[in-house]
């Protein structure tokens, strides 16, 4: 588990303010996902990367922007923040595309 | 669109009996169904998965079953324990490089 991090584990912040949230592999991974989760909504995927410098997006990526520009290190970044965007956040990294996916702590984030 | 559907959202079973939860996918290329438990304030963990080259997989007291033809694939829980209480989601390949959750399942264990 100490393979994936997640920072911060927690933030509130104000709308149309910036925030970034870092996740952080050492496994070597190729694969990395960003997901949200709601109550009622499960786990829906935001991003995704297939290596470095190849992103992708998933089924919310509106107002949403990831780069990875190093295999270890995929950001996600909100860059007007609005409250619909209230959520717990979860990144994940998988060997493989077809593989298990092992999921990060999750930053949970609040906007006011 | 790309879906995958999940029921019941809530389950509650006596302890000792079983548990089953079903998903149906849309997406008739999907090829790999992983299965993830997640306990209260903590991360999902895969704890089984299946590919679409097997009808069924075991692992002790849990098992997917697949039924491509049908397009969907369930989990089974045999003699449920208080350490089974958990949120569980049903997942699907996606094209080549994503998996799509399903809602999630929430299932007490009832003493």
């Amino acid at each position: 588990d100490a393979g994936i991090t997640q920072s911060p584990r927690y933030k509130i912040t104000e709308t149309g303010r910036q925030v970034t949230l870092m996740c952080h592999q050492t496994w070597s991974h190729s694969y990395m996902f960003w997901y949200r989760q709601d109550l009622g909504h499960g786990l829906r995927l935001i991003y995704y990367s297939a290596a470095a410098d190849i992103t992708d997006k998933g089924e919310v990526p509106d107002g949403y922007v990831v780069s990875r520009s190093k295999t270890e290190n995929f950001p996600l970044t909100l860059e007007s923040a609005t409250r619909s965007q209230t959520s717990v956040y979860f990144c994940a990294t998988a060997e493989a595309a077809k593989n298990i996916q092992y999921f990060g702590a999750g930053t949970r984030l609040s906007v006011l | 669109g790309e879906n995958v559907e999940q029921h019941p959202s809530t389950l509650s079973v006596q302890e000792g009996d079983s548990a089953v939860i079903k998903c149906t996918y849309s997406d008739s290329a999907s090829n790999y169904f992983p299965w993830y438990k997640q306990e209260l304030g903590k991360r999902p963990q895969l704890i089984i998965d299946i590919r679409s080259n097997v009808g069924e997989k075991k692992d002790q007291r849990i098992a997917v079953t697949l039924n491509k033809t049908a397009k969907h694939f369930s989990l089974h829980i045999t003699e449920t324990q208080p350490e089974d209480s958990a949120v569980y989601f049903c997942a699907a390949s996606m094209g080549d490089d994503k998996i799509i959750f399903g809602k999630g399942t929430r299932l007490h264990i009832l003493p």
